[in-house]
């Protein structure tokens, strides 16, 4: 897996657009880029994942630049119940049985 | 949505006892999983099981834990000889295909595991 940096926290008020930018210079070519989200006492929950360019779902998304060194998780309007950790992961999808490897993530705190 | 179920959602246990953490995976799933989060710290990858067998095992996955798919449809964790250290939430995650596809994963809810 790249190694990956990342805020290890964010403040915004409700109803704010969030930007939460990854670090990941050692990315492969086959690396996909994979956001994970922690709700408190609760397991990790897959949001979103691209390759290149930008990616769009109901959630949030993903825009990932042409050299792919970084990527940007975006989170349109946040309510309350989006404070969680955001974890940022780069691994190559296909290689087999390799084990999700977590770091410190971003922990996002929504203030009313 | 199909979910990873884990019972109990806490448990509280001496020091020195044995506990068993169950987890039930997705039915189609193939590959099964544990990791630990100490209170404030991040996920810890434990071990990862396919075909009956540990696949990989990160370094605190010690002599003092095992793994068992004993019946085709639960999958669990026995720590044998708890330490207060071992105090953690468990989480049992499972993943569809061969792959291990990273957005393949999904995750229980979680054993909050007290150690006394």
């Amino acid at each position: 897996l790249a190694k990956t940096t990342q805020p290890i926290s964010m403040d915004s008020y409700e109803g704010q657009e969030v930007n939460i930018t990854c670090s990941h210079n050692n990315i492969a070519t086959n690396d996909y880029i994979t956001w994970y989200q922690q709700f408190p006492s609760q397991g990790p929950r897959f949001i979103i994942q691209g390759y290149k360019t930008k990616v769009t779902n109901e959630v949030a998304s993903l825009f990932i630049p042409a050299d792919r060194k970084s990527s940007t998780l975006s989170l349109p309007r946040v309510s309350l119940s989006d404070t969680a950790v955001y974890y940022c992961l780069v691994g190559d999808e296909v290689s087999g049985n390799t084990p999700l490897v977590f770091g410190k993530g971003t922990r996002l705190s929504v203030i009313a | 949505e199909p979910e990873v179920t884990q019972t109990p959602s806490h448990q509280v246990t001496q020091m020195g006892q044995e506990v068993i953490l169950r987890c039930v995976p997705i039915s189609n799933h193939l590959y099964f999983y544990w990791y630990r989060q100490i209170l404030g710290q991040k996920v810890e990858f434990l071990v990862s099981f396919y075909n009956n067998e540990i696949s990989e095992k990160s370094e605190i996955f010690d002599d003092q834990f095992s793994v068992e798919r004993p019946d085709g449809s639960n999958f669990t964790l026995k720590i044998r000889s708890t330490k207060l250290e071992d105090s953690a939430m468990y989480f049992c995650a499972s993943s569809e295909d061969g792959t291990g596809s990273f957005w393949g994963y999904t995750f229980g809810s979680g054993t909050r595991l007290t150690v006394v």
